[in-house]
C-alpha cells in the first residue's frame, strides 16, 4: 500500500542531543513537508522540499535541519539549538500542480527530558 | 498573506445532534480550502476540499462544508453526530496559483461527542 512512513513513533532524548526523525514515502510525490504540532497552535511549517537536493525554510526552521538526497526520503534533524523541541512532528507529501492536498504520515512524538 | 481562524477550540455535542465547526479564512488570491481530521496520536486525514467547482462540498463520514466568499467562511457540518466523530478538526488554506502548496492551518477545534 502506498503511503508515508514516519519513525520512530515515540522518541525520548536528553537536552543537548541531536535527534533525527525519518520520513519515507512510496507515493512518488515530488514535494515533502515537515510540520510541528503543539497543543492549541495547529500545525506550523518547519521545512519543505519540492525536488531532490533542494529544500526551503518554513516559518519555524531555527534549530532544525533537513536533507533530500532521494525522492522517497526527507529526514528531519532536531538539533540541540532548538530551544523547545518537545512536540508532535508530522511529515507530509503532495503532487505538484494538483489541488494541493497533503498526505500525512502518522507522526513522531519527541519528548526532551 | 493567507490565514485561517477557527472559532472555538472546543465544541461539545450530543450524539445525534448537528455538528457545526467554524472556519474563516483570509486570502488575497482565490484559495483552495481543506478540512482535515486527526485522531489522538495519529496523522491528519483529509475530510474534504474546496477547489472552485461546487461551493457545497461533500466529504467522507457524512461531513460537508460550504464555501461562502462574501463571508470568507468554510464551515464544516454534519447533520447527526456519532461517537466516532470525536477528534480534532483542522481547517487549512492554500494559494491555488502555486505549483506546490504550502497549507496554512488553523489552530484546530476539538470535537467531543457525548451520549
Amino acid at each position: 500500500d502506498g503511503g508515508i512512513t514516519q519513525s520512530p513513533k515515540y522518541l525520548f532524548r536528553k537536552e543537548g542531543q541531536n535527534v533525527t526523525l525519518s520520513c519515507e514515502q512510496n507515493l512518488n510525490h515530488d514535494a515533502m513537508y515537515w510540520y510541528r504540532q503543539d497543543p492549541g497552535q495547529g500545525l506550523r511549517l518547519i521545512y519543505y522540499s519540492q525536488i531532490v537536493n533542494d529544500f526551503q525554510k518554513g516559518d519555524i526552521a531555527e534549530g532544525y535541519s533537513v536533507s533530500r538526497e532521494k525522492k522517497e526520503s526527507f529526514p528531519l534533524t532536531v538539533t540541540s539549538a532548538q530551544k523547545n523541541p518537545t512536540a508532535f512532528y508530522l511529515c507530509a507529501s503532495s503532487l505538484p500542480g494538483t489541488t494541493g492536498e497533503l498526505f500525512f504520515g502518522e507522526g513522531s512524538r519527541l519528548t526532551v527530558l | 498573506a493567507q490565514s485561517v481562524t477557527q472559532l472555538g477550540s472546543h465544541v461539545s455535542v450530543s450524539e445525534g445532534a448537528l455538528v457545526l465547526l467554524r472556519c474563516n479564512y483570509s486570502s488575497s488570491v482565490p484559495p483552495y480550502l481543506f478540512w482535515y481530521v486527526q485522531y489522538p496520536n495519529q496523522g491528519l486525514q483529509l475530510l474534504l476540499k474546496y477547489t472552485s467547482a461546487a461551493t457545497l462540498v461533500k466529504g467522507i463520514n457524512g461531513f460537508e462544508a460550504e464555501f461562502k466568499k462574501s463571508e470568507t467562511s468554510f464551515h464544516l457540518t454534519k447533520p447527526s453526530a456519532h461517537m466516532s466523530d470525536a477528534a480534532e478538526y483542522f481547517c487549512a488554506v492554500s494559494d491555488r496559483r502555486r505549483r506546490y502548496n504550502k497549507l496554512i492551518f488553523g489552530a484546530g477545534t476539538r470535537l467531543a461527542v457525548h451520549p
